[in-house]
């Protein structure tokens, strides 16, 4: 059965630090790796994807992938209150092209 | 349109009731897919269609739960004998189908609680 484990937080940040998600998930199968942003009463909106192990990044936002460990991970630089929300991580066994795995969800907050 | 539409956006049904719940996806999607997002939890896969063909719906709580989409456009999550645990909010997503990444687009999402 595949599962994807997140800390459910609340996690607490600083403005101007660096917040920190992570994700483990169990299908070594998984080829796809997302992250979601979730606003309280909105839906999912996409801010990151990954594919290879490794790092990539996008402005604020770095996603990590380390598929040996089953292992992703979101960096969020110069956090700002507007990136106060929820967090979810999803996976593919495809490239998206299949009903994603989310995990629970990270609730950041980031203090000012 | 310019997104994912769902209607309606909310539905309040006496446990025992039939509900359906409707999604227009992005117009040329190829792929449309249904989640089930009970509150405090992430998104739980249900059902997904590339055009008219619904390709997996092993996410599918019960035999209560039936989705369509018969022209390849518009999506209906049917519910039958609702019971209070099917109250969450049913998120509907599309897709173009382009690699290497398909991304899915969310709709709104439509709240059902069963009382």
């Amino acid at each position: 059965q595949k599962e994807v484990e997140q800390n459910s937080g609340p996690l607490s940040v600083p403005e101007g630090a660096i917040a920190s998600l992570n994700c483990t998930y169990s299908d070594r199968g998984s080829q796809s790796f997302f992250w979601y942003r979730q606003y309280s009463g909105k839906s999912p909106e996409l801010i990151m994807f990954i594919y290879s192990n490794g790092d990539k990044e996008d402005g604020r936002f770095t996603a990590q992938l380390n598929k040996a460990s089953q292992y992703v991970s979101l960096l969020i630089r110069d956090s700002q209150p507007s990136d106060s929300a929820t967090y979810l991580c999803a996976v593919s066994l495809g490239g998206g092209a299949d009903g994603l795995t989310f995990g629970k969800g990270t609730h950041l907050i980031i203090q000012p | 349109g310019a997104g994912v539409s769902q209607s309606p956006r909310y539905k309040v049904a006496k446990r025992g009731q039939d509900v359906a719940l409707r999604c227009d996806p992005i117009s040329g999607h190829v792929s449309l897919f249904w989640y089930q997002q009970a509150l405090g939890q992430g998104p739980e896969f249900l059902t997904y269609f590339q055009n008219e063909a619904q390709l997996d719906k092993s996410g599918l709580p019960s035999d209560r739960f039936f989705a369509e989409r018969p022209e390849g456009s518009v999506s209906t999550l049917k519910i039958q004998r609702t019971q209070q645990e099917d109250s969450a909010v049913y998120l509907c997503a599309s897709s173009g189908g382009s690699r290497p990444l398909n991304e899915q687009f969310f709709g709104p999402g439509t709240r059902l609680t069963v009382l």
